[in-house]
């Protein structure tokens, strides 16, 4: 398996633009897991879905930010009206099972710029 | 939630020495306590783990131990290489997330 795939690696875009950002998990992984990246703020947990249903969202800063996974092998993150505060790096990570018991498998990411 | 503290932020080492990096937890359900290494550029990877009936756990030059009465656990990296250089994650939990601390930057000099 070619592990958990990101895309775009790199975004920039304008305030007020949508952004996409897409994922596909290790395949036969249950769960899957959305974070952000900053310096100030370290890694935070933003969504997690298990069996394409979202769990947890309550990491989710605003209504701006949703996340969608249609299928076992596809998820979106997508932030509309973005903001520079948004800038960061967003990580997508799958997991077998539960990801506090277990290990969880993070993509390269996707370094999100909003000028 | 679970509250996770790691010392010190940054750890600078010249190579061949050691480093121990600790972290401290707030959740006394937590049960699983796995150290995740992050390289420039790249996603965190697992790099070892322990469960709560173990107190410790070894591989090649990497170790972790746990003192689940205090609430902490320690990675111990011995004979450190240039290559270890990057920034570690703890992430205790017991249940379906990780919460991860902030991060301890190690520099291996040469």
């Amino acid at each position: 398996d070619a592990g958990v795939i990101q895309s775009p690696r790199h975004e920039v875009t304008e305030m007020g633009q949508e952004v996409t950002l897409r994922c596909k998990p290790i395949s036969g992984h249950d769960y899957l897991f959305w974070y952000r990246q900053t310096m100030m703020r370290g890694l935070e947990l933003l969504i997690y879905f298990n069996n394409n249903v979202p769990i947890d969202d309550s990491g989710m800063p605003e209504d701006r930010f949703s996340a969608k996974m249609p299928n076992a092998s596809f998820s979106t993150l997508k932030i509309q009206p973005s903001e520079p505060r948004d800038s960061a790096v967003y990580f997508c990570a799958s997991s077998l099972l539960g990801g506090g018991n277990t290990e969880a498998f993070f993509g390269q990411g996707t370094r999100l710029t909003v000028v | 939630g679970e509250n996770v503290e790691q010392h010190p932020s940054t750890l600078s080492v010249q190579e061949g020495d050691s480093a121990v990096i600790k972290c401290t937890y707030s959740d006394s359900a937590s049960n699983y306590f796995p150290w995740y290494k992050q390289e420039l550029g790249k996603g965190p990877q697992l790099i070892i783990d322990i469960r709560s009936n173990v107190g410790e756990k070894k591989d090649q030059r990497i170790a972790v131990t746990l003192n689940k009465t205090a609430k902490h656990f320690s990675l111990h990296i011995t004979e450190t290489q240039p290559e270890d250089s990057a920034v570690y994650f703890c992430a205790p939990s017991g249940y379906s997330t990780l919460t991860f601390g902030k991060g301890t930057m190690l520099l291996v000099s040469p």
